[in-house]
């Protein structure tokens, strides 16, 4: 089956830096890579996706890029908040509204 | 907006106790799913299910069984609660689209 590894698990940067979050994922045949949001007590949040047609997606601060051949998916927010301050977790699947397979979670820490 | 919900919040059991976690949401979703969040593992998939009476097994089935008796309901069991069951438990449905998850409930099994 599908493995997904993200890295890192940790990450503390200061108000205003980018953060960056990788995955890697293993089947060749996931197509659809949604990245989830999760506050402190609250259920995961969709706030990004990108479909194995499409190199990179953006909205507003947070971009997606998704490189088909190496495997790999990441996670870019520029300018963070300290609202941005969640756990995130990637994830890959065979298609949007299918079974996904999560990364471990990476906890974003912003530092006012 | 689709609307999932839980039946419980948090659930104090004991080894031994049969459990029923209870799914569910309101949008005729086709699929729906189980997954157990733990700290560093992220969340992984117990059970699925793709229409009704329909049920597969995810990637950690052992120790639980389900139920879907109804599109709207998708009930998670646990035969015989153990504590390394204790976690985070988050139900979710999707109809080809992104998955909505309800709001988890907390089970500690002592």
């Amino acid at each position: 089956g599908e493995n997904v590894e993200q890295h890192p698990s940790t990450l503390s940067v200061q108000e205003g830096d980018s953060a960056v979050i990788k995955c890697t994922y293993s089947d060749s045949a996931s197509n659809y890579f949604p990245w989830y949001k999760q506050e402190l007590g609250k259920r995961p949040q969709l706030i990004i996706d990108i479909r194995s047609n499409v190199g990179e997606k953006k909205d507003q601060r947070i971009a997606v890029t998704l490189n088909k051949t190496a495997k790999h998916f990441s996670l870019h927010i520029t300018e963070t908040q300290p609202e941005d301050s969640a756990v995130y977790f990637c994830a890959a699947s065979m298609g949007a509204g299918n079974m996904l397979t999560f990364g471990g979670g990476t906890r974003l820490m912003v530092k006012p | 907006d689709v609307k999932v919900t839980q039946s419980s919040r948090y659930l104090v059991k004991r080894t031994g106790e049969k459990v029923f976690l209870e799914c569910v949401q309101d949008m005729d979703h086709e699929n729906m799913f189980w997954y157990r969040q733990d700290p560093g593992l992220g969340l992984r998939l117990i059970y699925f299910s793709y229409d009704v009476k329909m049920k597969e097994k995810g990637d950690i089935p052992e120790g639980y069984s389900v139920s879907r008796e109804k599109k709207e309901r998708f009930s998670l069991i646990l035969e015989s609660a153990s504590t390394n069951q204790t976690s985070m438990y988050l139900c979710a449905s999707s109809l080809g689209g992104h998955f909505n998850f309800g709001p988890g409930t907390r089970l500690l099994v002592l």
